[in-house]
């Protein structure tokens, strides 16, 4: 499709187990985004990828999160030993280099993980 | 740190009212502003935005202005539909971050009939 795909659209994990996150962003689009929504809360930002540059970490919660972009595509997120306040729904974002678009970003329909 | 403070929700509206969600944002230097939706099982989308002071933005009957002496970014809209039922989301790019966004909490909205 055109859009940004997430995968799994659902995931249920064990506390204490690693989850991966795929996100497959908008072909063309050099910048790639995570947030995390939590049930009444806002978007978190995560984590930021530009082109080439060093991603911007500033968002991650501790050192149990991780992600990174293969290939300047597709972008993984992952969660280590999973906590149950790690539960909520985490979006992906991508958006266009060209000025015109700047604050533009491109949702998926996010990945909801769930720690028992 | 840059915020962004929206109205606690949630708001329910009957068709054809006016609506109003509040926006207020704190950041350094010229932000541009936005105000993303997200329907019921679909991804957030942007809905309006606006990039400098006194620019309004609009869309789809919304409209919010970027009042900077007032540091907000109202949403308004005059006569609201059922299908304008959904979580609205006021966000900030600060200066120099490029499209990095700082989203407020959202606001539900449901319009009934």
């Amino acid at each position: 499709g055109a859009g940004v795909s997430q995968s799994p659209s659902n995931k249920v994990t064990e506390k204490g187990k690693d989850v991966e996150l795929r996100c497959d962003p908008i072909s063309g689009h050099t910048a790639l985004y995570w947030y995390r929504q939590s049930l009444g809360q806002g978007l978190e930002f995560l984590i930021y990828f530009q082109g080439n540059s060093a991603p911007d970490k500033s968002g991650l919660p501790s050192d149990r999160f991780s992600a990174e972009r293969t290939g300047g595509s597709v972008s993984t997120l992952t969660i280590q030993r999973t906590q149950q306040e790690d539960s909520a729904v985490y979006l992906c974002a991508s958006s266009s280099p060209t000025p015109q678009s700047t604050g533009e970003l491109f949702f998926g329909e996010g990945s909801r993980l769930t720690v028992l | 740190g840059d915020s962004v403070t929206q109205m606690e929700g949630p708001v329910t509206l009957s068709e054809e009212a006016f609506l109003t969600i509040n926006c207020t944002y704190t950041a350094t230097g010229y932000p541009s502003l936005f105000w993303y939706v997200q329907y019921p099982g679909e991804g957030l989308q942007l809905l309006l935005k606006a990039t400098k002071a006194d620019d309004k933005g609009s869309n789809k009957g919304f409209e919010a202005t970027y009042r900077k002496e007032t540091t907000s970014f109202h949403l308004e809209k005059g006569s609201v539909q059922v299908s304008d039922s959904a979580v609205y989301f006021c966000a900030l790019s600060a200066q120099g971050s490029g499209s990095r966004l700082t989203f407020g909490e959202g606001t539900q909205l449901t319009v009934n009939p």
